[in-house]
């Protein structure tokens, strides 16, 4: 069963630092979306991005986050100047074009110092 | 108003019983209803959509009260396999054919030995 993929696991960085997470969608899937969680709190929404472009973002989407999809497989989160509150799990998603429903990769579990 | 509410829980019931979860959401215009189950540390995971009519998946029964603003979760038979966070999950698309998830908080259920 095709699944979305996400890398590093784990990433530890110090705060000021900048920080680049990766996801691999599922491969039919044309819409891709970024979640947070931060621990003991609920999933919340970043940003979604649809057809090499941001669709819609949150208020937490600022001028620090941006995403990219650098070639037809990757999709990527990049974190500038990390501050201590930007820990927490993050979650790429996928949906293909009939679907309405999302599907989620195992997250990256991210620790500023 | 919080957008999307559940009921925290803790649940806790012995294997074999029925247990029930509700959730309300405030934005009428939402199009699209999911329960999705959540195990510690891990990626949302879709367990059902729920649709108008109700809908049913073996021993998991979803309804959708949309005058409401109401949906629930019936789980017959409970196992311990079933112990989880359940989330109640929103998605106002706009028209469009993507769209933001709006997550509840999640209902923690322990099922007992």
């Amino acid at each position: 069963e095709p699944e979305v993929t996400q890398t590093p696991s784990h990433q530890v960085t110090q705060m000021g630092q900048e920080v680049i997470l990766r996801c691999v969608p599922i491969s039919n899937h044309l819409y891709f979306y970024w979640y947070r969680q931060i621990l003991g709190q609920k999933v919340e929404f970043l940003v979604s991005f649809y057809n090499n472009e941001i669709s819609e973002k949150s208020e937490i989407f600022d001028d620090q986050f941006s995403v990219e999809r650098p070639d037809g497989s990757n999709f990527t989160l990049k974190i500038r100047s990390t501050k201590l509150e930007d820990s927490a799990m993050y979650f790429c998603a996928s949906s293909g074009p009939q679907e309405k429903a999302q599907y989620f990769g195992p997250g990256t579990r991210l620790l500023v110092l | 108003r919080k957008e999307v509410e559940q009921d925290p829980g803790p649940f806790n019931v012995p294997e074999g019983a029925t247990v029930a979860f509700n959730c309300t959401y405030s934005n009428s215009a939402s199009q699209s209803f999911f329960w999705y189950r959540q195990d510690c540390r891990k990626e949302p995971k879709l367990l059902m959509s729920v649709y108008s009519s109700g809908n049913e998946d073996g021993r998991f029964t979803a309804q959708l009260n949309r005058a409401s603003q109401y949906i629930s979760l019936l789980i017959r038979d409970s196992k311990l396999s079933d112990s989880a966070t359940y989330l109640c999950v929103v998605k106002y698309a706009g028209g469009t054919s993507y769209g933001k998830l709006t997550f509840g908080q999640g209902t923690i259920l322990t099922v007992h030995p």
